[in-house]
């Protein structure tokens, strides 16, 4: 069974400083991995994927991610905030079947993002 | 159009009544999933359609909930004799098939509250 984890429930920073949102996965064969932003009132934004090659994947909004094989985590980071990044952020995961397909979305349970002036 | 649209965008039910939410997916795409996110909270995952394979029903949380989809377009998501933990977010996003490797794009949902 695939499954993904966010230890974090909430994350709070200065803005200006760097940031880190955390995610470890669990999956049998190699992973695609993606972080979701969700701004209040509105819909999940897709920020990044990893699929393969480079292990540092940058995306939108200037966040980036670190996919790390053997420590199996993915974790969203970005190297000065802004307080309009406060938002809820999702880390999602998606493992290979038997078959050759790949399984459904999964997502973990968020982490709630404050950047605070 | 260019998203997944969903309607209705709120939906106030009366304890009892069955409900069905719509999605209308990416013209394209051909995988298509339906998820529950209460207040505040994660995304828990209902159902997975791909392509005219069987779909992944493990999600559901109830035979009271059931979903189709017509001509691997439209999907109707079914809630029946609604109960108030019902009450959430349900949102559907879809993906191309192109393997696991694309992104999947949400639709704003729908609100639906059972009182």
């Amino acid at each position: 069974a695939q499954s993904v984890a966010q230890p974090e429930d909430q994350v709070n920073v200065a803005e200006g400083n760097p940031l880190t949102v955390k995610c470890t996965y669990s999956v049998s064969g190699n992973p695609y991995l993606f972080w979701y932003v969700q701004y209040p009132n509105r819909g999940l934004q897709f920020l990044l994927k990893y699929i393969t090659g480079d292990n540092l994947v940058k995306g939108s909004y200037g966040f980036e991610a670190e996919f790390n094989k053997s420590q199996t985590s993915f974790h969203l980071k970005k190297p000065s905030a802004l307080v309009s990044d406060s938002a809820l952020y999702f880390c999602a995961v998606r493992g290979p079947t038997i078959s050759g397909g790949y399984n459904k979305l999964i997502f973990g349970a968020g982490t709630r993002l404050a950047v605070h002036p | 159009g260019a998203g997944v649209s969903q309607s209705p965008s709120n939906k106030v039910t009366e304890k009892g009544k069955d409900v069905e939410l719509r999605c209308d997916p990416i013209s394209g795409h051909t995988a298509l999933y339906w998820y529950r996110q209460s207040l505040g909270q994660g995304l828990e995952f209902l159902i997975y359609f791909q392509g005219n394979s069987a779909p992944d029903k493990s999600g559901l949380p109830s035979d009271r909930f059931s979903a189709e989809r017509t001509g691997g377009s439209v999907s109707t998501l079914t809630i029946q004799r609604t109960q108030q933990e019902d009450s959430a977010v349900y949102l559907c996003a879809s993906s191309l098939k192109s393997g696991g490797a694309t992104e999947a794009f949400f639709g704003q949902g729908t609100r639906l509250t059972v009182v």
